[in-house]
């Protein structure tokens, strides 16, 4: 059965660098779609992608992030300068179609020091 | 605005049991509702949704669920619980005439007792 995968599955960055995080979505998926999970806390929206643009974002999706599709497989999300409550559980979902289910990968552990 | 509210943090049942775990939403305009399933150290696994039609639905490992308008309810239930089903629990929406993100609850654990 074909899933979503993520790459790595836990970084360790220090304040103020560049992490990506990366996502392979399933393969006739669409919608792309990024989520972040505080430890303890629900599951927060962050970004929704289609068409090689961003179709909605959330208010946690400030200048610091930016997502991009860099060719037919990947899906990455980049923080520019990490901060310590960055640090959270980072899940990549995708769906065929939009009113469709989004499957979840297995989420990055983004741990920032 | 969208929100879902899982009333339980804890819901602890023996094996063979029936067992419920609650959920409750808001939404402007008609939902899509949904159940996924997280295991430790895994991402979330769908388990069942609703968009329309029959308001009670059937997903995975023998779950299902049930559509209640008039109490915005979408509770998740199984017969017969076993041991297998400890997981973390997540309730979602989405508006069906809205931004296509879901919300999600704060989650319900759920220990089934041997």
């Amino acid at each position: 059965e074909p899933e979503v995968t993520q790459t790595p599955s836990h970084q360790v960055t220090q304040m103020g660098q560049e992490v990506i995080l990366r996502c392979v979505p399933i393969s006739n998926h669409l919608y792309f779609y990024w989520y972040r999970q505080i430890l303890g806390q629900k599951v927060e929206f962050l970004v929704s992608f289609y068409n090689n643009e961003i179709s909605e974002k959330s208010e946690i999706f400030d200048d610091q992030f930016s997502v991009e599709r860099p060719d037919g497989s990947n899906f990455t999300l980049k923080i520019r300068s990490t901060k310590l409550e960055d640090s959270a559980m980072y899940f990549c979902a995708s769906s065929v179609r939009v009113t469709y289910e989004q499957y979840f990968g297995p989420g990055t552990r983004l741990t920032v020091t | 605005a969208q929100s879902v509210a899982q009333p339980e943090d804890q819901v602890n049942v023996a094996e063979g049991n029936p067992l419920t775990v609650k959920c409750t939403y808001s939404v402007s305009g008609n939902p899509y509702l949904f159940w996924y399933v997280q295991y430790p150290n895994r991402g979330l696994q769908f388990l069942l949704k609703y968009i329309t039609g029959d308001n009670l639905v059937k997903g995975s490992y023998g779950f299902e669920a049930e559509f209640n308008k008039s109490q915005t309810s979408f509770h998740l239930k199984k017969p017969s619980a076993l041991v297998s089903d400890s997981a973390l629990y997540f309730c979602a929406v989405r508006d069906l005439g809205g931004a296509n993100n879901l919300f999600f609850g704060t989650g319900t654990r759920l220990t089934v007792i041997p």
